[in-house]
């Protein structure tokens, strides 16, 4: 069974760095075509990709925030973390990890979603 | 930047045919993914590359693309159906996600 999870703080004041954490099962990062994504969703609105992270260690970062945004993975303990910096009140969302993989020759995106973690920014 | 968008409001009887299309300059080209989102829940996956369902995922959902549209149709819907329905192509490596449109099922 295929499971994400993240976790994070609920709370960031304005102008801190958030650093969230996907701790992932059921698959490896370092199979080939494997990819774990951030997608964030502001209450009430749609979903916004961030960034991604393939299973050769290619990233790839939203245009809009790619200068906030670092990501990274840690094969050993079935990790990705997302740093975002400069954070701001328009930050504030649910922050979603997601697996995508290849599949009999074909790229199926965000076919398993963690569950979201809420992260409000506010002084 | 490519953008795609949503109709914000589809609504259907139970039993009957919803649609809910996406637009896009030329989304038919790209492959085209849908989500749905149950209140307070996480989106799940519905059809990927157009056309195909994953496994779990009721034959009455469906997919098609043809030149600037994509369509999510749900046959026979079910009050549990009812939902926020999100598309999604890419724009290279960029991920773009329509605005949602939102399934009553009356």
């Amino acid at each position: 069974q295929v499971t994400l999870k993240e976790s994070g703080p609920a709370l960031v004041k304005p102008t801190q760095t958030l650093t969230l954490t996907c701790t992932f099962s059921g698959f490896s990062l370092t199979a080939s075509g494997m990819r774990v994504s951030w997608i964030r969703q502001p209450p009430g609105k749609a979903l916004e990709g961030l960034a991604h992270i393939d299973w050769d260690d290619n990233k790839f970062y939203s245009t809009s925030l790619r200068t906030r945004l670092t990501i990274s993975k840690d094969t050993s303990k079935n990790q990705v973390v997302l740093t975002m910096t400069n954070m701001d009140p328009v930050d504030t969302a649910t922050y979603y990890c997601a697996r995508s993989r290849t599949l009999g020759g074909d790229w199926v995106a965000f076919d398993v979603w963690g569950q979201g973690t809420m992260v409000t920014v506010s002084s | 930047s490519y953008e795609v968008s949503q109709a914000p409001s589809v609504s259907v009887s139970p039993g009957q045919t919803a649609n809910i299309t996406c637009s896009g300059d030329a989304l038919g080209d790209r492959a085209t993914y849908w989500y749905q989102q149950k209140s307070g829940q996480s989106p799940v996956l519905v059809i990927y590359r157009h056309t195909k369902r994953p496994s779990g995922i009721p034959e009455r959902f469906s997919g098609s693309s043809s030149g600037d549209t994509a369509t999510l149709t749900i046959s026979a819907t079910q009050a549990t159906d009812e939902a926020d329905y999100y598309c999604q192509a890419w724009d290279s490596t960029n991920v773009v996600f329509g605005g949602g449109t939102k399934l009553t099922v009356l």
